[in-house]
């Protein structure tokens, strides 16, 4: 297993433009977390999906953000319309069930001009 | 949440052993002691992670204080790979949302040849 794969590692879009992000989890792994971080800070919770169920938005979250992840695989995060302040690295990460560490991907580095 | 404080910054030399302090005086009893390091350009990873009692692994050792409401995370002879942010993170161990990881600012440890 090559562990959690983001794609595509690095995004340059126009403000008011709409990104997708890929996420590949590890697969045996049902659940799958995102997160947001910007320079200097720790990483900030943004959502979890069990298998294809979404469990928990953050407030950070707002409605210009969506995640999916339809078939409990591979999840997407879209920005809709994308601002200066969506400037930032977004990671995934997986676990399995229960209590273990989460396995972080490499990030997606979106810088909005 | 439950919160941890760590220094921001610290400095080792190769090949030392390296303490690396947390103060989590409002830790719950439901809470399990994480480590993560963020070496730069990567995503998080998982170092180790304890609740009452000292634990060890490849990595690291974790320290545990006998009140709870302080931990210490040793690496045992630092090398130039492992300079990196290291976060404590409080996880509630009944899982479900309220187990998802919540970064703070984490140490940066910086380690000289």
């Amino acid at each position: 297993d090559t562990g959690v794969s983001q794609d595509p590692r690095h995004k340059i879009t126009k403000r008011g433009q709409n990104v997708t992000f890929r996420c590949d989890p590890i697969s045996e792994h049902n659940r799958l977390y995102w997160y947001r971080q910007t320079l200097g800070q720790g990483p900030e919770f943004l959502t979890y999906f069990q298998n294809e169920a979404q469990l928990e938005k953050s407030r950070l979250l707002s409605d210009r953000f969506s995640a999916e992840r339809p078939k409990g695989s591979f999840s997407t995060l879209e920005i809709q319309r994308t601002e200066q302040g969506d400037s930032a690295m977004y990671l995934c990460a997986s676990s399995p069930s229960g209590y273990y560490g989460y396995t972080f991907g490499s990030g997606t580095r979106l810088t909005v001009v | 949440d439950a919160k941890t404080t760590q220094p921001n910054s610290m400095e080792s030399n190769e090949e030392e052993p390296v303490h690396l302090p947390c103060n989590h005086s409002t830790i719950s009893g439901t809470d399990y002691i994480h480590w993560y390091r963020q070496l730069p350009s990567q995503g998080p990873e998982y170092v180790i992670h304890g609740l009452t009692s000292n634990v060890n692994n490849r990595m690291a050792s974790l320290a545990i204080a006998e009140d709870r409401k302080s931990s210490t995370l040793i690496l045992h002879r630092a090398t130039l790979r492992d300079a990196a942010v290291y976060y404590c993170i409080l996880r509630d161990g009944r899982g479900g949302s309220q187990g998802n990881l919540i970064f703070g600012k984490g140490t940066k440890l910086s380690v000289k040849p």
